[in-house]
């Protein structure tokens, strides 16, 4: 159980184009999912926080015209990159807290690789 | 001062060897912990959570907390190359759902 997934796994866009990634939780309802993105050998950095029928609450210094979140369901939150440029090209991955978890642990999907050329 | 603090590393020990991996934190009401392995190029995978003071054993892995000192550890017996990976240390406060991450300790295990 707590399976989550992300779709695409890997884009490659020109500079200027938008780009949409999914996050599915497949087995769980999710009120909260998280995007974050992860450039090569650094640590994991928080985006946002999604909350399901809400606005989501973004980090410090993390656009959020730029990076448009949608929590429309409890199983699907997507995150949008607008006119994407290449210093956007990361490592984006999501995560969803299950309303099974005690604890807020939470469940990565696969991440998705975006280079934007 | 990092909310979660990790050793960088790399910390390379034989296979079959004990890997000591280490983590402070920082806010005295964080209330769960976790340790997330995360190998090359993929995501995070949730290892195991602890919560109470002690330790907690799953299989080859042991979690041990010291709220007092403010400390999580992991311990991984019986190292195997397939352990080689960077492992992230988290902490989140309860009924909060902001999860703390550290910078990860990337771990070499030698065949």
């Amino acid at each position: 159980g707590a399976v989550v997934s992300q779709h695409p796994s890997r884009v490659i866009c020109k500079s200027g184009t938008s780009v949409k990634i999914e996050c599915r939780s497949l087995d769980f309802q999710a009120t909260t999912m998280f995007w974050y993105r992860q450039f090569p050998k650094q640590s994991l950095m928080l985006m946002a926080t999604s909350n399901e029928g809400s606005k989501a609450t973004y980090e410090q210094g993390v656009e959020k015209d730029k990076f448009l979140i949608n929590h429309a369901s409890l199983t699907l939150s997507t995150l949008t990159v607008t006119s994407a440029h290449p210093e956007d090209s990361s490592f984006y991955i999501c995560s969803a807290l299950s309303d099974r978890g005690q604890y807020n642990e939470q469940f990565f999907g696969p991440g998705t690789r975006l280079t934007v050329l | 001062q990092k909310e979660v603090e990790q050793n960088s590393g790399p910390l390379s020990v034989p296979e079959g060897a004990i890997a000591s991996l280490n983590c402070t934190y920082s806010d005295r009401g964080s209330q769960s912990f976790f340790w997330y392995r995360q190998y090359s190029g993929k995501s995070p995978e949730l290892i195991m959570f602890i919560y109470s003071n002690g330790d907690k054993e799953d299989g080859r892995f042991t979690a041990q907390l010291n709220k007092a000192s403010q400390y999580v550890s992991l311990l991984i017996r019986d190292s195997q190359p397939s352990d080689s990976a960077t492992y992230l240390c988290a902490a989140a406060r309860a009924g909060g759902f902001k999860t703390i991450f550290g910078a990860g300790t990337r771990l070499f295990v030698k065949a």
